[in-house]
């Protein structure tokens, strides 16, 4: 099974700041998602990447293969980025089922 | 909106009984995933259904069992409900098949909230 650490757990940042948010994995993959799971609980995926770096407005995915880590930033964070910012992955192996899950980071931005 | 329905988005009942949850995919996602979501364990995967056909099981409880219909709707029940069953409840969709290749993007449903009293 894969092992997913994220940090931080919480995150309080003012809005404006640069935010980061670290996923390490113990097992090789072939791919990592990164999710948004808003205060109301529903959830959406930001992006799936498998190498690089992927950029979608304001947030920016980055992983790198070989050190088993992906990053996540958003840059001008605003009070509407608050929420828990989930990454995960594929088990052992290379399969695709079953993603293990991080426990999360809790961001908050304050106005 | 992601495209995937789920219902109820509420239940409440009482130990012992026996609940479904519905979910509707994406148009045209062949892959319907469940995911259960307690306040302890965080996310997990339970079942992955493609085509109709079982792919892959998580953690998911013998007292707990899926199916996905012809129309790809796929509805998981739970059954001899205890109090820790109480959770979120998750599906998600994709088009493409996995087996040993990623994982195609997830689009998730709103949840359905069960509260176990």
């Amino acid at each position: 099974k894969n092992e997913v650490e994220q940090s931080p757990q919480n995150l309080t940042a003012q809005e404006g700041e640069f935010i980061t948010i670290n996923c390490s994995y113990s097992v090789g993959i072939s791919a990592l998602h990164w999710l948004q799971q808003h205060p109301g609980g529903g959830i959406v995926s930001l992006f799936m990447l498998s190498s690089g770096k992927k950029k979608h407005g304001r947030l920016i995915a980055t992983i790198n293969i070989q050190e088993k880590h992906s990053s996540l930033h958003i840059t001008a964070s605003h009070p509407r980025d608050s929420a828990v910012y989930i990454c995960a992955v594929p088990p052992s192996g290379g399969g695709a089922d079953g993603l293990t899950f991080g426990k999360g980071t809790h961001l908050i931005i304050q106005p | 909106d992601s495209g995937v329905t789920q219902t109820p988005k509420h239940l409440i009942t009482a130990t012992g009984q026996r609940v479904t949850l519905r979910c509707s995919p994406r148009s045209g996602d062949l892959s319907v995933y469940w995911y259960q979501q307690s306040l302890d364990q965080g996310l997990q995967f339970l079942i992955h259904y493609y085509n109709g056909e079982e792919r892959a099981k998580g953690n998911i409880l013998e007292r707990f069992s899926a199916q996905q219909f012809p129309d790809l709707h796929s509805e998981l029940n739970l059954s001899s409900l205890e109090l820790g069953d109480s959770a979120l409840y998750f599906c998600a969709s994709s088009h493409k098949k996995t087996s040993d290749r990623p994982t195609g993007e997830l689009f998730f449903g709103e949840g359905s909230r069960l509260t176990v009293l």
